[in-house]
């Protein structure tokens, strides 16, 4: 079983849909938990961190269950901006810091 | 402020050959990181350093990649010799010491093996 699983994707919606994300980690000691923006051919950037009591940013919120050792992403009211890859993160502590394991990645096209 | 600085951009070399990539974080950031990612998959790590010592370098393939960080800023990452799976973007990144959460990316360079 992989780190870290998404929705293969890709998800195509309309301007003004809302789309939810999901994401799986294999390690329960995992302690943080981020969702990664990547457009196309370009690098990754953090878009949020995902809190155990759910945390909202404008149209994105995204919700972690410890338990079920799952990750989600809701995006509201999607704009064409939104198109991009969104990378669940898990971050595996050891070593000095530890390290962040990324994964595949789920694909979003919002089309007009 | 200035970015996570890469070259090259883009780099095509066949198989066999050697190539190497640089990186300049951003100013301030002691800890460095080497990822790869191949098309349609995440980043992996390859190595991390703080300052210019590995903290980590276990996904390294050791026995043809090599990354330095001689004095504690800009770093190199070599291949050698190049093997066709190795096509992918060499993404680096930085944070600042205990941040690791938050780590800022440079714009990768996409190496082509023939």
């Amino acid at each position: 079983r992989k780190e870290v699983e998404q929705d293969p994707g890709p998800f195509n919606v309309p301007e003004g849909a809302t789309v939810a994300f999901n994401c799986t980690y294999s390690n329960s000691a995992s302690q943080s938990f981020f969702w990664y923006r990547q457009d196309c051919r370009k690098e990754p950037k953090l878009l949020m961190s995902v809190y155990s009591s759910g945390n909202e940013d404008g149209r994105f919120t995204a919700q972690l269950n410890r338990a079920s050792q799952y990750i989600s992403l809701l995006i509201r009211d999607s704009k064409l901006s939104d198109s991009a890859t969104y990378l669940c993160v898990v971050h595996n502590y050891g070593g000095s810091q530890g390290n962040l394991i990324f994964g595949k990645g789920t694909k979003l096209s919002v089309k007009p | 402020e200035a970015g996570v600085a890469q070259s090259p951009r883009y780099k095509i070399i066949e198989k066999r050959q050697s190539v190497a990539f640089w990186c300049n974080p951003i100013s301030g950031h002691a800890t460095l990181y080497w990822y790869q990612q191949i098309l349609g998959q995440g980043p992996k790590l390859l190595i991390q350093f703080q300052n210019n010592g590995v903290v980590d370098d276990s996904q390294l393939p050791k026995d043809r990649f090599s990354a330095e960080r001689l004095k504690g800023v800009d770093s190199t990452l070599k291949i050698q010799p190049a093997k066709l799976e190795d096509s992918a973007v060499y993404l680096c990144a930085s944070s600042l010491p205990g941040s690791i959460n938050e780590q800022f990316f440079g714009p990768g360079t996409r190496l082509t093996v023939l």
